[in-house]
C-alpha cells in the first residue's frame, strides 16, 4: 500500500530533550516536506527536500533540523525542544512534477512541557 | 514570505445549498495551485492540482477554477451534504520552491 508513515504519532516530552520524528514513504517520491499545524494558522512549512541530500528552509525552520540521506526517509529533529514547538506535525511527499499532489502522513502530535 | 489568503474563514450552510470559497495567491512566478480537503482527526487529502491559467477541474459535486493572471482560484461545492463538512485548504507553489498554504475555509453543512 502506498503510504507516508510517521512515528511516533503522539509524544510528550520536556524542554531541552532532543527528539526525532521519523517520516518514511514507499512511493519513490523525490519531494518531501514537513509542516506544523497550529490553530488559526493553517499548515506552515518547516523544511522541504527536492531530493536526496537537497534540503531547504520553509517558512518556520527555526528550532528544527532535517536530513535526507535516503530517498524514502526525511526525519525531523528538534535538538532542544521548547513549549512553542507544541504542535501537530505532518510529513508529506510527492513526485517532483508540477501536476502532482502531496500525500500526507497521519500526523504527530507533540507536547513540550 | 508568500501570502496565500482564503475566504471566508468559515461557512455554515444547509444541506442542499451550493457554496464556493476563494483562494488568493501571488500572480507572479506561478507553478501550481493545490486544493485539499481536511477532515478533523485525519490527514489532508488532495482534491485538485491546477497548473494552467483557465484550468477547471471537477470531482463529483466539487469543482475548481484557476486564474493565474489575477491570482485567484475558486472552489465550488454543488448541493452540499453533511459529509462535505471539513476544512478546505489551498496551497500555492512557486517553481521549484516551497508550498505555502492558506489558513483554510471551515465548512459546516447542517442536515
Amino acid at each position: 500500500e502506498a503510504q507516508v508513515t510517521q512515528n511516533p504519532r503522539y509524544l510528550i516530552t520536556v524542554t531541552g530533550k532532543k527528539l526525532t520524528v521519523t517520516c518514511s514513504q514507499n512511493m519513490n517520491h523525490e519531494y518531501m516536506s514537513w509542516y506544523r499545524q497550529d490553530p488559526g494558522l493553517g499548515l506552515r512549512q518547516i523544511y522541504y527536500s527536492m531530493n536526496v541530500e537537497v534540503t531547504d528552509k520553509g517558512d518556520v525552520p527555526e528550532g528544527y533540523k532535517v536530513s535526507r540521506k535516503e530517498k524514502r526517509n526525511f526525519p525531523l529533529i528538534l535538538e532542544s525542544p521548547s513549549p512553542n514547538q507544541t504542535s501537530l506535525y505532518f510529513c508529506a511527499s510527492s513526485l517532483e512534477n508540477r501536476k502532482e499532489t502531496q500525500y500526507f502522513g497521519p500526523g504527530t502530535r507533540l507536547l513540550v512541557l | 514570505i508568500l501570502n496565500v489568503e482564503q475566504s471566508p474563514q468559515s461557512l455554515h450552510v444547509q444541506e442542499g445549498d451550493s457554496t464556493n470559497f476563494t483562494c488568493s495567491f501571488p500572480s507572479s512566478n506561478f507553478y501550481a495551485l493545490h486544493w485539499y480537503r481536511w477532515e478533523t482527526a485525519k490527514s489532508p487529502e488532495a482534491l485538485f492540482v491546477m497548473t494552467l491559467n483557465g484550468d477547471e477541474k471537477k470531482k463529483g459535486r466539487i469543482s475548481a477554477t484557476l486564474n493565474t493572471k489575477e491570482g485567484y482560484s475558486y472552489l465550488y461545492i454543488k448541493g452540499s451534504q453533511p459529509e462535505d463538512s471539513a476544512t478546505y485548504l489551498c496551497a500555492f507553489r512557486e517553481y521549484g520552491n516551497k508550498l505555502v498554504f492558506g489558513a483554510g475555509t471551515i465548512l459546516r453543512v447542517k442536515s
